[in-house]
Order: structure tokens, then C-alpha cells, then sequence
């Protein structure tokens, strides 16, 4: 149980495109779902924290317009970079909970790598 | 001080040996805690959970808990190779009006044989 997918694995794209990261719970509904953004040899970095029909909270200095969440069902969130720049190439993963179910445990997808050329 | 801290290694141990990792946190309202293993180029993954003061056995693991002392720690027995990795201590935090997990920054493990 607690499966989590992510597509696409890994993506190129130019600079100054916008990039989609899709986040799917398989088999629980996900009422929170985190985005993290991890650079090589470095530790998770929280983006943002999304909950199921309501507005993504970005941790600081993460820029909103930018990076574009939307969790619009139970088991979907997904990430949006825009204009994307190659300061942006990084591990992006995102993780999902069942906080509802008083499940505090974070079940992570298997991460988006982002090259932006 | 930050808030969740790992010694980041990297701990070697031989094969069959004892590694035994160790995490202090800063928050005394924390709850709930976590060791995740995250391999080279890989995304984090769950090994154990803690809730309560003590010890917690899973299989080859053990996670100790001490909120007194603000302390986790992951015991592994009769390490193999196959587990040398990044071990990720997350602590959950109300912060900002919503629950999130704290990462340390890992500690990496070697396991030679």
C-alpha cells in the first residue's frame, strides 16, 4: 500500500518553457500533498504543502507564480514550472499523507528530473 | 540552531555489524517522528515511524525514541551492503498553522563487506 507516482521521471526542456509534474496517489486518498525540490548532494527542500480543493502554502522564498500547484482531487496534485530557467534543473519529488486519517507519514513519489537546457 | 540535526557521516561499518544513527530535534511539541532511506538519485523512502517513548522493532530496525533528551535514533543489525544510503530523520511540525515534516540533512551510511 501507500503508492505514489509521479510522471514524467525525468523531462528536458528550453528555457523559458513551462514544465508539468504530475503526483498521483494510487491506492489512499491523499488530503495533503508536499513538494520538495532536492539539488545534488543536498537534503529535501519543502516548497509547498497542498491540501485537496484549496490554495498550496509556499515555504519561503518559494515564489508562487513560479512554480503553480493545483490538488484538484483526492489523489492528484500537480506542479507547474514556469519559464523555466536552468537555475531550475533539479530533483523535484513530490510525497503525500492522509492527515485526515491522523497519518502524519509522508509516502514519496519517485521524483521528476528536471534539465532545463 | 537548526531544527532537525543528523551527523552527515558518512558512518562506516562493516558487514554484519551494528550502524546506529542518531537525530536531535529542537521542537518539545513534536509528535511524531521518521527515518527515511534514500538512495543515490532516488526518492526517499519510509523505513520507520515513532510515536511513542521507547524502543520500535521492525525486522533488522529499531528506531529509540527519548522526547526528554529530544532524540531519535535508528539501530540497524546485521548491516548489509545493500543498505548503504542516505538515512533521513524527518520530525512532524506544526508550523504556520499546518502540520509538515522537518528533514535533517542525512546521514550517510557505509556498509563495507
Amino acid at each position: 500500500g501507500a503508492v505514489v507516482s509521479q510522471h514524467p521521471s525525468w523531462v528536458i526542456c528550453k528555457s523559458g518553457t513551462s514544465v508539468k509534474i504530475e503526483c498521483r496517489s494510487l491506492d489512499f486518498q491523499a488530503t495533503t500533498m508536499f513538494w520538495y525540490r532536492q539539488f545534488p548532494k543536498q537534503s529535501l527542500m519543502l516548497m509547498a504543502t497542498s491540501n485537496e480543493g484549496s490554495k498550496a502554502t509556499y515555504e519561503q522564498g518559494v515564489e508562487k507564480d513560479k512554480f503553480l500547484i493545483n490538488h484538484a482531487s483526492l489523489t492528484l496534485s500537480t506542479l507547474t514550472v514556469t519559464s523555466a530557467h536552468p537555475e531550475d534543473s533539479s530533483f523535484y519529488i513530490c510525497s503525500a499523507s492522509d492527515w485526515l486519517a491522523g497519518a502524519h507519514e509522508q509516502y514519496f513519489g519517485p521524483g521528476t528530473r528536471l534539465t532545463v537546457t | 540552531q537548526k531544527e532537525v540535526e543528523q551527523n552527515s557521516g558518512p558512518l562506516s561499518v562493516p558487514e554484519g555489524a551494528i550502524a546506529s544513527l542518531n537525530c536531535t530535534y529542537s521542537d518539545r511539541g513534536s509528535q511524531s517522528f521518521f527515518w527515511y532511506r534514500q538512495y543515490s538519485g532516488k526518492s526517499p523512502e519510509l523505513i520507520m515511524s515513532i510515536y511513542s517513548n521507547g524502543d520500535k522493532e521492525d525486522g533488522r530496525f529499531t528506531a529509540q525514541l527519548n522526547k526528554a533528551s529530544q532524540y531519535v535514533s535508528l539501530l540497524i543489525r546485521d548491516s548489509q551492503p545493500s543498505d548503504s544510503a542516505t538515512y533521513l530523520c524527518a520530525v512532524n511540525m506544526f508550523s504556520g498553522g499546518y502540520n509538515k515534516l522537518i528533514f535533517g540533512a542525512g546521514t550517510r551510511l557505509a556498509v563495507h563487506p
